[in-house]
């Protein structure tokens, strides 16, 4: 398996803090992606990272924000957290961005904002 | 429209038969393509992936591309119980290094 961690496995938290979900990879995969899963939509990308403080918005960014200060790490967070942000959140590394290179997956977090 | 889009299903098939699943992209600049597998309460594992127009075989599964229709597809052959799972498409549009996935296909294989 991939060394991808995931950290917290499930959170609960309340409406209007701020919540931090941790990414940690011991592969040195330059690429990193932070999803979410939802019933119905599938996995929607919200952020990715293409190497230490290179980072894009994906579909769903909008209240949430990433950084990656070293190629191991990956944070996602949610500067305000609203009920809506319920969801089950992956991280994915990917060892390059080119056509034929797949992702892994960690286990995931579940948050429940409450 | 969304950028890779599949019937989310559930698709349901009888064992041994077998099941295709479909997935249309939008960005002609795609460049590949891949199938993930994923249990109820697990992480989505990598099928296999494709990236040229054709058929590629892998086992008792086969991925489809034609990339003049902007269609992917993904057959199991003799399908089992154990298959049971959602299915999800992904699609790496041009070179941004994005992967971007579709709502996933339910499967479901009836003893």
């Amino acid at each position: 398996d991939a060394g991808i961690t995931q950290s917290p496995r499930h959170k609960v938290t309340e409406t209007g803090t701020p919540v931090t979900l941790r990414c940690h990879q011991t592969e040195n995969h330059r690429y990193m992606y932070w999803y979410r899963q939802d019933p119905g939509h599938g996995l929607r990308l919200i952020h990715y990272s293409y190497g230490v403080k290179d980072t894009d918005k994906g579909e769903v960014s909008d209240g949430y924000s990433v950084s990656r200060s070293k190629t191991e790490d990956f944070l996602l967070t949610l500067e305000s957290a609203t009920s809506s942000q319920t969801s089950v959140y992956f991280c994915a590394i990917s060892e390059t961005g080119l056509v034929s290179t797949e992702a892994f997956f960690g286990q995931g977090t579940r948050l429940t904002v409450v | 429209q969304k950028e890779v889009e599949q019937n989310s299903g559930p698709l349901s098939v009888p064992e041994g038969a077998i099941a295709s699943l479909n997935c249309t992209y939008s960005d002609r600049g795609s460049q590949s393509f891949f199938w993930y597998r994923q249990y109820s309460g697990k992480s989505p594992e990598l099928i296999m992936f494709i990236y040229s127009n054709g058929d590629k075989e892998d086992g008792r599964f086969t991925a489809q591309l034609n990339k003049a229709s902007q269609y992917v597809s993904l057959l199991i052959r003799d399908s089992q119980p154990s298959d049971s799972a959602t299915y999800l498409c992904a699609v790496r549009p041009g070179n941004t290094g994005k992967l971007i996935f579709g709502q996933g296909t339910t499967l479901q294989v009836k003893p």
